[in-house]
């Protein structure tokens, strides 16, 4: 059974609307982490959580938003969705040892 | 700053063949690193890990890489490709910071296997 989930696995969103991406791990790791993907580039680190209630930010944390209400749960959140936010979005848990388990991903396209 | 550089974005082989895909690695001291596999429309997968000690590390599906601090690389190898094996291979390496996990990748060599 897959351990990292997301929803939805594709959205199409409107300029200027809200966006929430969800992430749900059963892996009971602490960590939990929010990539982007481009086409043709790797994965860039946007916001990540060691403990529930308390995120950090990444390497482009700006225009997003996290939040961690759970160890088991890490929402992105796009407040005004931009054009330049259309990619596909990693969820990622580890325990202490660096290795990551990544969920499937969520296609976004802003329009 | 720790960083990884995969210098081919794409690699092209046929079926049967041998690969090598190329990681350089910039990093204080001795890293952790890592490959990972990502198929068409997936997530990341772990391919193999290397921690300090033999330099040779196997992972899954017959793959294995080689850790150099001479040369600062951690190539990617298979003795013989699968059409199966068609997907984006990216390298990643520990920040050097005190934040546990967080992981800085390459860009990603996108292999593409021919019969």
């Amino acid at each position: 059974e897959a351990a990292v989930t997301q929803s939805p696995r594709s959205k199409v969103a409107v300029t200027g609307g809200k966006v929430t991406l969800s992430c749900h791990q059963t892996n009971n790791h602490d960590y939990m982490y929010w990539y982007r993907q481009d086409t043709g580039h790797g994965l860039r680190l946007i916001h990540y959580s060691y403990v529930a209630d308390s995120t950090e930010k990444g390497d482009i944390p700006d225009g997003y938003k996290a939040s961690r209400p759970s160890q088991e749960n890490f929402s992105l959140i796009l407040e005004l969705a931009s054009l330049s936010q259309t990619a596909v979005y990693f969820c990622a848990s580890s325990p202490d040892s660096d290795e990551q388990y990544f969920g499937p991903g969520t296609r976004l396209t802003v329009l | 700053a720790q960083s990884v550089t995969q210098p081919d974005a794409r690699v092209t082989v046929s079926e049967g063949a041998s690969l090598q895909l190329r990681c350089k690695y910039s990093y204080f001291g001795t890293p952790y690193l890592f490959w990972y596999v990502q198929y068409p429309r997936q997530g990341l997968q772990l391919l193999l890990k290397y921690y300090p000690g033999d330099p040779v590390v196997q992972g899954v599906n017959g793959f294995e890489a080689e850790f150099s601090k001479s040369n600062s690389s951690f190539h990617l190898r298979k003795a013989s490709v699968h059409w199966s094996d068609w997907a984006v291979y990216f390298c990643a390496v520990p920040p050097g910071t005190q934040v546990v996990g967080q992981l800085t990748f390459g860009r990603g060599t996108r292999l593409q296997v021919y019969a």
